[in-house]
């Protein structure tokens, strides 16, 4: 099983909503980040879990909460958004974390996230 | 990590080759080329990777260059499945981060 499954795969949700989008890999990967990708443009890095510990935060806003609650599993909880935060949201997973020898990382499908 | 360049788009006829070229004069000796593709709407999906010998696997090529400032990714027989943006990228060094480039949009036409 070499897949990364992301729900839900559309979103809707008003700027004084809470919600989360959730990732799962089954590949034993130690490591999974969270990507946000606009409309035309490259994905960009937000956060980076290695061993179930936040290893990289991008500067990212508080208001994205990212979460990992056991190896396999990956939240982004969201609060008060702001419009311009609709975007792509990507989850990918990797066998080891970055380091000497870089493991290609599995991307999911994606979450489509409108803020309204 | 190097910053890459790629041409923004190209085009291939159905069956033939696609040489998708990419510039990265900065890389560093521990740095990986790594190329993903993203299919429109789907997550990006990797393709291959190479340090510094020529790789192969079975959906392309990796020519790398001696001096390892460019390379190349063949397709050798694209499908207009194949149409995708494609990204070379830098990967390791001191960031280990993939950071994605602007990619190069590959249309294969019939």
């Amino acid at each position: 099983d070499t897949e990364v499954t992301q729900t839900p795969k559309h979103l809707v949700m008003g700027m004084t909503n809470k919600k989360s989008l959730k990732c799962e890999q089954h590949m034993g990967h130690r490591a999974m980040y969270w990507y946000k990708q606009k409309a035309k443009k490259p994905p960009e890095l937000m956060f980076v879990y290695s061993y179930e510990k936040l290893s990289i935060n991008e500067s990212v806003p508080s208001r994205f909460s990212p979460e990992c609650p056991n190896s396999s599993l990956l939240n982004l909880h969201l609060h008060a958004l702001q419009p311009e935060d609709s975007a792509l949201y990507l989850c990918a997973s990797s066998q080891q974390p970055p380091g000497t020898v870089n493991y290609e990382q599995y991307f999911g499908p994606g979450t489509r996230l409108t803020v309204t | 990590d190097a910053k890459t360049t790629q041409p923004p788009s190209m085009d291939c006829a159905e069956g033939r080759a696609a040489n998708l070229p990419c510039n990265h004069s900065t890389i560093s000796g521990n740095e990986y080329v790594y190329w993903y593709r993203q299919i429109h709407s789907q997550g990006p999906q990797y393709i291959i990777h190479g340090l510094k010998n020529n790789e192969t696997n079975e959906m392309a090529s990796l020519i790398i260059t001696e001096d390892r400032k460019s390379s190349t990714l063949i397709l050798p027989h694209a499908t207009l499945r194949d149409t995708a943006v494609y990204y070379c990228i830098a990967y390791g060094g001191a960031t280990n981060k993939l950071i994605f480039g602007t990619g190069t949009l590959l249309a294969v036409q019939p």
